[in-house]
């Protein structure tokens, strides 16, 4: 079975804060990809890459980078982090062949105060 | 740029109700098409998903859904819903080309009373 981790489940940071969430993928996939899950939004693309040192915006990028040193792994930075940036973030990766289904983790609830 | 469009926020049944989830996409092109669920406290995991033949396609715990192109449509049903199938349920698409994200719905509340 593919296994998606994320690093923590729940984080409390404060106001401007350095946030890291780090993402860890066991089936050798090329893509991976962050996004944000809020109530009546739906989920929201972040970012994603689809191979080592790339990476893609998505819908909302703003106020978000990313780091993709190693395949498996793929980190979410939250820069200076504010209020509106408290949100469930999933991670989640798929292979680049024909299937397109993408594998979730569990999700990061994280709390800016 | 592609959307997808989920008409209901939230859906209210009692057990053995039939359901039909709907779900819309925008997109001209060649599309894969999938159906997610989330049930409370859990990741999300899909449910069925649709690349290409039969356009009716089932996936797991009797659900299925069917996909319409000329309505840019693919809609989720269940016959006879139980009460454990209370989650929310997200539709989404993605290009068919490589280098290409899901979109997602917004989601709907499915709520089973028993």
């Amino acid at each position: 079975d593919v296994k998606v981790t994320q690093s923590s489940r729940y984080l409390v940071k404060r106001t401007g804060e350095k946030v890291f969430l780090e993402c860890v993928q066991d089936m050798d996939h090329e893509n991976m990809f962050w996004y944000r899950q809020d109530p009546g939004l739906g989920l929201r693309l972040i970012y994603f890459s689809y191979d080592v040192k790339m990476k893609e915006k998505g819908d909302i990028p703003e106020g978000y980078s990313v780091s993709r040193e190693k395949k498996e792994r793929f980190s979410l930075i939250l820069e200076s982090a504010s209020t509106n940036q408290t949100s469930m973030y999933l991670c989640a990766s798929r292979n680049s062949g024909s299937s397109y289904e993408q594998y979730f983790g569990p999700g990061t609830r994280l709390t800016v105060t | 740029a592609q959307s997808v469009s989920q008409h209901n926020h939230h859906v209210i049944l009692s057990e053995a109700a039939s359901l039909e989830l709907g779900c819309n996409y925008s997109y001209g092109g060649t599309v894969n098409l999938f159906w997610y669920v989330q049930y409370p406290g859990q990741h999300l995991q899909l449910l069925l998903k649709y690349f290409s033949g039969d356009p009716l396609v089932k996936g797991i715990k009797g659900f299925e859904a069917e996909f319409i192109k000329s309505k840019f449509s693919f809609n989720l049903r269940k016959p006879s819903v139980q009460w454990s199938d209370t989650a929310e349920y997200f539709c989404a698409v993605n290009a068919n080309q490589a280098g290409t994200a899901l979109i997602f719905g917004k989601g709907t509340t499915l709520s089973v009373s028993s």
